[in-house]
């Protein structure tokens, strides 16, 4: 398996304009997550994601920032419209079997900037 | 709230050297522990996961272990390598699929 695959790698946008962040998760994977990483506060959990529902919302900073996953291969991160204090990398991450007890499988991130 | 702390917040050894990192966490509550690792603009790559019915796990030169009576647990290298040097993380499964990570150490290990 090609493990967590996200895309873009690399986004620099302006203030105000929609970004949208893409996962695919490992194959068979049951659970999704989508984290926030910053020097200041490190690694946060935004959402997750159960069959393909969201389970668990209370980390998204505000209404500015959504999440979606259409079916079990595919989940979206969208924020509008995108601030300078959302400059982050974003990790999705994916695992088998319930959250607690399986191991969590991360992508390489998206280096979001925003000016 | 669950919080979690490694210490130290970064660590620099010649290379062959046996050293530990440890991660405490306040709430010993747990369903497991996980450490990873983070190379510089990388993903994270799971190291080691223990249930909280387990006192350890080993892979390779790494072995971790867990205390969760006393909210402690420690990630064991052995015979560290440059290509040890990177960002280790600890994070700990609570209810509700939650992990909460700790800030991680940085480690480098100078040939």
């Amino acid at each position: 398996d090609a493990g967590v695959i996200q895309s873009p790698r690399h986004e620099v946008t302006e203030m105000g304009q929609e970004v949208t962040l893409r996962c695919k998760p490992i194959s068979g994977h049951d659970y999704l997550f989508w984290y926030r990483q910053t020097m200041m506060r490190g690694l946060e959990l935004l959402i997750y994601f159960n069959n393909n529902v969201p389970i668990d919302d209370s980390g998204m900073p505000e209404d500015r920032f959504s999440a979606k996953m259409p079916n079990a291969s595919f989940s979206t991160l969208k924020i509008q419209p995108s601030e300078p204090r959302d400059s982050a990398v974003y990790f999705c991450a994916s695992s088998l079997g319930t959250g607690l007890s399986g191991e969590l499988f991360f992508g390489e991130g998206s280096r979001l900037t925003v000016l | 709230k669950q919080e979690v702390t490694q210490i130290p917040a970064a660590l620099s050894v010649p290379e062959g050297e046996n050293l530990v990192l440890n991660c405490s966490f306040t709430d010993s509550a747990i369903y497991n522990l996980q450490w990873f690792r983070q190379d510089p603009g990388k993903g994270l790559t799971s190291l080691l996961l223990i249930q909280s019915s387990q006192r350890e796990q080993t892979s390779g030169r790494l072995n971790a272990s867990l205390d969760k009576s006393s909210g402690r647990s420690t990630l064991y290298i052995a015979a560290s390598q440059p290509g040890d040097s990177a960002t280790y993380l600890c994070a700990v499964g609570t209810s509700g699929s939650r992990l909460t990570f700790g800030e991680g150490t940085q480690l480098t290990v100078n040939p």
